[in-house]
């Protein structure tokens, strides 16, 4: 069936550094994305979404990515900090509105290095 | 600061027993979500409801697995009998989407701290 997965599982990143953390999907029909920080012991946390019609959308501190060519999202941590160390999870819904499934990435866990 | 409730935040309890995981969702929102997070399996969908009607449980399984929500604040999950293989931090989440009531251009959900679960 269609996945959302992560081409690295551990992350190692000396603090300061930008950190980059990647997620393919695989429903091309898919219309939101969303990225999710979990830290030990707690729930996942909202950290940051992109429509599919926007290629870059730009937080505080982070940034997502959008490549609908090649069905691929990234998240980008600039200058990374110790509190950044979490799991990352991308997550794939169908599109907005009414019921929809939403298929999550088994996970990057961030290692930042003080 | 809203933010979704879990209790109890740990259980441990014995093969056979009956567990009973709560969670209140963020006043106002219209959508329930259980999930069960495992090292090998990760995060996967149990149940889903909307407007407290369940909607896809498709993924919980059914012979020892139930959810309810017997009003707006409080949705439940139960485990009778329990299993070792239960074991496991089970999510709440909780988030609004459009209806006929109300129109949202995200689709965020809201994790609580979540329930974690040894079945022995």
């Amino acid at each position: 069936g269609e996945s959302v997965g992560l081409h690295l599982p551990t992350l190692s990143v000396q603090e300061g550094d930008n950190s980059i953390i990647n997620c393919a999907y695989s429903n091309s029909a898919s219309d939101y994305f969303i990225w999710y920080k979990q830290e030990s012991g707690k729930g996942p946390q909202f950290i940051i979404d992109i429509r599919s019609n926007m290629d870059k959308r730009q937080g505080q501190r982070v940034t997502v990515l959008l490549n609908k060519t090649v069905k691929h999202l990234s998240l980008q941590i600039a200058a990374t900090q110790p509190g950044d160390s979490a799991v990352y999870f991308c997550a794939e819904i169908p599109l907005l509105g009414g019921y929809q499934k939403v298929t999550f990435g088994t996970g990057t866990k961030l290692q930042v290095i003080p | 600061d809203a933010r979704v409730t879990q209790t109890p935040r740990h259980k441990v309890t014995e093969m056979g027993q009956e567990v009973t995981m709560r969670c209140q969702p963020i006043l106002g929102h219209n959508t329930v979500f259980w999930y069960r997070q495992t090292m090998m399996q990760g995060l996967e969908l149990l149940a889903y409801f909307r407007n407290r009607a369940p909607l896809d449980d498709s993924g919980m399984p059914k012979d020892r697995f139930s959810a309810e929500m017997p009003d707006a604040t409080l949705a439940t999950l139960k485990i009778q009998p329990s299993e070792p293989r239960d074991s496991a931090v089970y999510f709440c989440a909780s988030g609004l989407v459009s209806d006929g009531a109300v129109r949202v251009s995200k689709n965020i959900q809201y994790f609580g701290a979540g329930t974690r679960l040894s079945v022995l």
